[in-house]
């Protein structure tokens, strides 16, 4: 299995607290990636990284930011929660130059309440 | 945008056969083929790219008609284990950022 680890694995939290989910792999792979996963929506980009410090936005971004200080780590964070980002959070990672597939991390559960 | 899959939800008997559609408004590079069971993380199956190469898994197949912008994943002789939603990614130059559909629901009976 790739090396991507998230935590925490399940959040409750309040309305309007900061939020921040962290995906750490060990693999070296340049790409990063959060996805939201919803019924109804399947697999929704929030936002990717293309090495340290680079990163873009995806196609669901608005009150999420991510950064990414070193190649293992991407952080997304929801500075203030609402209860339409209750869902659950995937963390994928990829090396293009070598394979073709992304691996993704075993997702986080998070409730805003 | 989102590609569209059809069905969304299909119930077969061990031993039959499935189709999965995935079509895009938009041209594309690739299509990525990933399958999710309950409760745990999406795994990569198949990608077809532009030109007609495909890597991916050794007992699924699929096809890719550039023109249309649709893919099809094809699942033969299904067993137990093919049960789970099959999510079609889709590209619209290089791996880097992949769409999903919403994801087709499989489920394989005895």
């Amino acid at each position: 299995d790739a090396g991507i680890t998230q935590s925490p694995r399940h959040k409750v939290t309040e309305t309007g607290t900061p939020v921040t989910l962290r995906c750490h792999q060990t693999e070296n792979h340049r790409y990063m990636y959060w996805y939201r996963q919803d019924p109804g929506h399947g697999l929704r980009l929030i936002h990717y990284s293309y090495g340290v410090k680079d990163t873009d936005k995806g196609e669901v971004s608005d009150g999420y930011s991510v950064s990414r200080s070193k190649t293992e780590d991407f952080l997304l964070t929801l500075e203030s929660a609402t209860s339409s980002q209750t869902s659950v959070y995937f963390c994928a990672i990829s090396e293009p130059t070598t394979a073709p597939e992304a691996f993704f991390g075993q997702g986080t559960r998070l409730t805003v309440v | 945008q989102q590609p569209v899959q059809s069905p969304q939800a299909v119930i077969l008997r061990e031993g039959e056969d499935a189709v999965i559609n995935c079509s895009s408004s938009k041209a594309l590079y690739s299509v990525h083929w990933y399958r999710q069971k309950h409760g745990e993380a999406p795994v990569f199956l198949m990608i077809l790219l532009k030109g007609g190469e495909q890597k991916g898994h050794d007992k699924i197949s699929a096809s890719f008609n550039e023109k249309k912008q649709q893919s099809s994943l094809y699942l033969t002789a299904s067993q137990l284990s093919y049960s789970g939603t099959y999510f079609c990614g889709t590209n619209s130059g290089g791996y880097q950022k992949v769409t999903f559909g919403i994801g087709t629901k499989l489920q394989v009976i005895p």
